[in-house]
């Protein structure tokens, strides 16, 4: 069953705009980390932003934060101010005991 | 200092052929993950070590993929009689605190491209 739900394959945002980038879990454990990861066409996979489960307010990392809505099971990245540099794959991610859990990502292109 | 190291950088092998790919961590993580990242996916999670043993193995797909961590630092993930589906990124994460914590921040390495002909 899958983990990680990322529903857009692709957005598009206008440079010096913000974009939200949609991820929904689903697990029953109380206890879990939600992260989000960049990865530029290079490959490598850069962290962004964490979220406890038990974190009542939501992360936040200079343009980034996420809005964590737990009783619907979203934890959804919102970037404000777009950059060119922003363009790249975007991955959520589930760290649940042992294990990380992926989803499918989401392409975002900043357009100037 | 030194992020995590994966070598080789691409491999490119005929099918039926053995390989191994390593990946040097951060020194001091005792936590290290390996995954498998295919064309237009998410990196999907085949092994967990902490310290020199696999805590959780359960990602490997099948027994023709084996992975050591003989002194807890460099990992090694071996693979058997390759096949074309074998094709994809490998990549390797380390980190500090181990396994439980849901605070696992991982470091990825930038990957190996196994392209299995």
């Amino acid at each position: 069953a899958q983990k990680i739900t990322q529903t857009q394959p692709g957005m598009f945002v206008q440079e010096k705009e913000a974009v939200t980038l949609d991820c929904t879990y689903d697990t029953s454990d109380q206890s879990y980390g939600l992260f989000w990861y960049k990865q530029p066409s290079s490959g490598e996979m850069i962290f962004l932003i964490y979220q406890g489960s038990y974190d009542e307010q939501n992360a936040t990392e200079g343009r980034y934060s996420l809005n964590f809505q737990k009783a619907r099971k979203s934890a959804n990245l919102v970037i404000s101010a777009s950059q060119l540099g922003d363009s790249a794959m975007y991955f959520c991610a589930m760290s649940l005991r042992n294990q990380f859990y992926f989803g499918t990502g989401t392409s975002l292109t900043v357009i100037p | 200092g030194a992020g995590v190291s994966q070598t080789p950088s691409n491999k490119v092998t005929e099918k039926g052929k053995y390989v191994e790919l390593r990946c040097d961590p951060i020194s001091g993580h005792t936590a290290l993950y390996w995954y498998r990242q295919s064309l237009g996916q998410g990196p999907e999670f085949l092994i967990y070590f902490q310290g020199t043993g696999a805590a959780d193995d359960s990602g490997l797909p099948n027994d023709r993929f084996f992975a050591v961590r003989p002194e807890g630092s460099v990992s090694t993930l071996k693979i058997q009689r390759t096949e074309r589906g074998d094709s994809a990124v490998y990549l390797c994460a380390s980190s500090l605190i181990p396994g439980r914590g849901v605070y696992n921040e991982q470091f990825f390495g930038p990957g190996t491209r196994l392209t299995v002909l």
